[in-house]
């Protein structure tokens, strides 16, 4: 069984780097066909993706994140990264790391880690 | 982007009561639309993917139906354990999009 559990801060300063890992166990993270996606849910709100990585390195981000964020992937820890910059109170959200698949839904979710953006 | 909006944004229902959730994409995605369930302070579960795929462990009392830019879910008689918010989900192209939820309650 594939878990998946984000770790980071929880508490960010405005303007800032948000960064959080996400350590898959019961799987590897170089499966082929699959990617490692991002997503965030705003307190309250409903569920945006941020973006993803294959195992090999390509990514694609959310348009409207992409020129303040990457996301890595260390394969010798089974682990992906998150890294968003010059973060406002907007960035206060809910971060979940989720397993992707071209074509096929988000089929396994970390529990969710809680970022709050503030001085 | 794929826009998605789901109708309604909330309802109010008992047990035993048939409901209905309605999610139209702003351009046709054939039958790429994932239907999620998420509780409170837990991850969301796939449901129904594709389009009217029930996902395996999901009960039968949950179907999806539709194609192109209109879907439904429907749960035919609503249990305890369904009062929760569900999300529908483009999978047609990036970059992904979820719809803004349906809250069901209870009555």
């Amino acid at each position: 069984q594939v878990q998946l559990q984000e770790s980071g801060p929880g508490l960010v300063k405005p303007s800032q780097t948000l960064s959080l890992t996400c350590t898959v166990s019961g799987g590897s993270i170089t499966s082929d066909g699959y990617y490692w996606s991002w997503i965030r849910q705003h307190p309250g709100k409903g569920l945006e993706w941020i973006g993803f990585i294959s195992y090999r390195g390509s990514t694609y981000f959310h348009p409207s994140l992409r020129s303040r964020g990457t996301i890595s992937v260390d394969t010798s820890r089974n682990q992906f990264s998150l890294n968003l910059s010059s973060v406002t109170a907007a960035d206060t959200a809910v971060y979940y790391c989720a397993r992707d698949r071209d074509e096929f839904p988000f089929d396994y979710w970390g529990q969710g880690t809680l970022v709050t953006v503030s001085s | 982007d794929i826009q998605l909006t789901q109708s309604p944004s909330f309802l109010s229902a008992s047990v035993g009561d048939r409901v209905t959730i309605t999610c139209r994409a702003s351009q046709g995605i054939s039958s790429y639309l994932a239907w999620y369930q998420q509780k409170p302070g837990k991850a969301p579960k796939v449901l129904i993917y594709p389009a009217s795929t029930l996902q395996s462990g999901v009960p039968s009392r949950f179907s999806g139906s539709g194609s192109g830019t209109e879907f439904t879910l429907t749960i035919s008689s609503l249990q305890p354990e369904d009062f929760a918010t569900y999300y529908c989900q483009q999978l047609n192209s990036y970059p992904r999009t979820f719809g803004p939820g349906t809250k069901v309650d209870i009555k």
